[in-house]
């Protein structure tokens, strides 16, 4: 069964810090990986999406990274601001006829403070 | 397009009661999705479909029905509401190959 672990839980950090958020998982058999942002009380926006075929993917002040044959992913944020401040969730694709049913990790509350 | 919609916004529910939640996509994707969120906690799938008329249990299906007779609709029926059935309630469509798109939710309390 594919488990999917984020770290850290939290995270506090001044505006302008660069930082990056971990995404580890079990089984590395995947067809893609996700990161989504969630704001209190809202429904998930999609981030970036990295096929199992790539290694990363760049969207703005972010960039996310995959290795599939360690099981693991990063969310790198450029220079953060407050709007950034929000919970981020990694999610995993298995590969094989899985009709696209997504394995969440429990998130990370990121707070950036001015 | 309205995207992924989901109503009601809130609701509170009396143990045994039943209710429906309502989930409607607009981008004609043959993949949707119910998943719950615990506080603290990631989402878990419930119940998924791969287009009208096909439909399967996930994760955690137990005390939860769906159907799907049209590509844009997918509710989810729950019967005799019990405290632990208390989340967030997310919908979400995709085409087969790509992201996931998600409603706004929908928070059900059960007392």
């Amino acid at each position: 069964k594919q488990e999917v672990t984020q770290i850290p839980a939290a995270l506090s950090v001044p505006e302008g810090e660069n930082l990056v958020l971990n995404c580890s998982f079990t089984d590395s058999a995947i067809y893609n990986l996700q990161w989504f942002r969630q704001d209190p009380g809202k429904g998930l926006t999609s981030l970036l999406l990295i096929q199992s075929s790539q290694r990363e993917q760049t969207s703005g002040r972010l960039n996310a990274s995959l290795d599939k044959s360690s099981g693991r992913s990063t969310l790198y944020i450029a220079a953060s601001q407050p709007g950034d401040s929000a919970t981020y969730l990694c999610a995993v694709r298995p590969g094989g006829t899985s009709y696209g049913k997504l394995t969440f990790g429990q998130g990370t509350i990121l707070t950036v403070h001015p | 397009n309205a995207g992924v919609t989901q109503t009601p916004k809130f609701r509170i529910l009396k143990i045994g009661q039943s209710m429906t939640l309502q989930c409607t996509q607009d981008m004609n994707h043959n993949y949707m999705y119910w998943y719950r969120q615990d506080p603290g906690m990631g989402l878990k799938l419930i119940y998924y479909s791969v287009g009208a008329g096909i439909t399967d249990k996930g994760e955690v299906p137990n005390g939860y029905n769906v159907s799907r007779s049209t590509t844009e609709d997918f509710p989810l029926r729950l019967e005799l509401a019990a405290p632990s059935q208390t989340s967030v309630y997310f919908c979400a469509s995709s085409s087969s190959r790509y992201e996931q798109y998600f409603g706004p939710g929908t928070r059900l309390t059960v007392t």
